[in-house]
């Protein structure tokens, strides 16, 4: 079993829905969990971390993480066609390795 | 502040032939690291640094050296470029070698070994 796995998608919502992007993890070391978005020919920026389970809001983004099921999800509301874009998630425990997912691929039509 | 930033954006190499890519950060960051980027593969460490003056393998350091010139500056050679280093290669960056901390990434460089 690989340690993080992630729906490459792509994933196609229309304009102002919810979208749910998960994770799954095999590690349950694994204790950050971070979220980062990449633009089509641009490097990934992080956009939403949190530490061990709950949840964790900002602006219409929301991560939850599920240790108990070792999944992770980010929500996105209001989706707009500029959060088009590959997200990734990535997880790291007490070594300091960060895993990276491989990514989905996220279209928001207008 | 540019952030990251990483040259060349493109290049082209024949088998064989060597290339060094250029990586910089004006953040003061103490932890510098290369990763390439391949279609269904997600993101691979190939090389990391802690801190100036060391360097340390990553998941897929075979066929490159790297180099902290620096505290600025991380460059990754390809001594003898093979068609399986074709990639997109990111340059990126953080305060400390933590899990938690977050990392910055650099615009990347595409490299298509022929």
């Amino acid at each position: 079993q690989k340690e993080v796995e992630q729906d490459p998608g792509p994933l196609s919502v229309p304009e102002g829905a919810i979208v749910s992007l998960n994770c799954t993890y095999s590690n349950s070391a694994f204790q950050y969990f971070m979220w980062y978005r990449q633009y089509s020919r641009k490097g990934p920026e992080l956009l939403m971390y949190t530490y061990s389970s709950g949840n964790k809001e900002d602006g219409r983004f929301t991560a939850q993480v599920d240790k108990s099921s070792k999944y992770i999800s980010l929500f996105i509301r209001d989706s707009q066609p500029s959060d088009s874009a590959t997200y990734l998630c990535a997880m790291s425990g007490r070594d300091d390795k960060i895993i990276f997912g491989k990514g989905t691929r996220l279209h928001i039509l207008p | 502040n540019a952030g990251v930033t990483q040259t060349p954006k493109f290049q082209v190499l024949k088998t064989g032939q060597s290339m060094t890519l250029q990586c910089a950060q004006d953040m003061n960051h103490n932890s510098m690291y290369w990763y390439r980027q391949d279609p269904g593969m997600g993101l691979r460490l190939i090389y990391y640094s802690a801190s100036e003056g060391t360097t340390d393998k990553g998941e897929v350091p075979n066929g490159y050296n790297v180099s902290r010139l620096n505290k600025r500056e991380f460059s990754l050679r390809l001594e003898s470029a093979a068609p399986s280093q074709t990639s997109v290669y990111f340059c990126a960056s953080s305060e400390m070698r933590r899990g938690a901390d977050t990392q910055y990434f650099g615009p990347g460089t595409r490299l298509t070994v022929l």
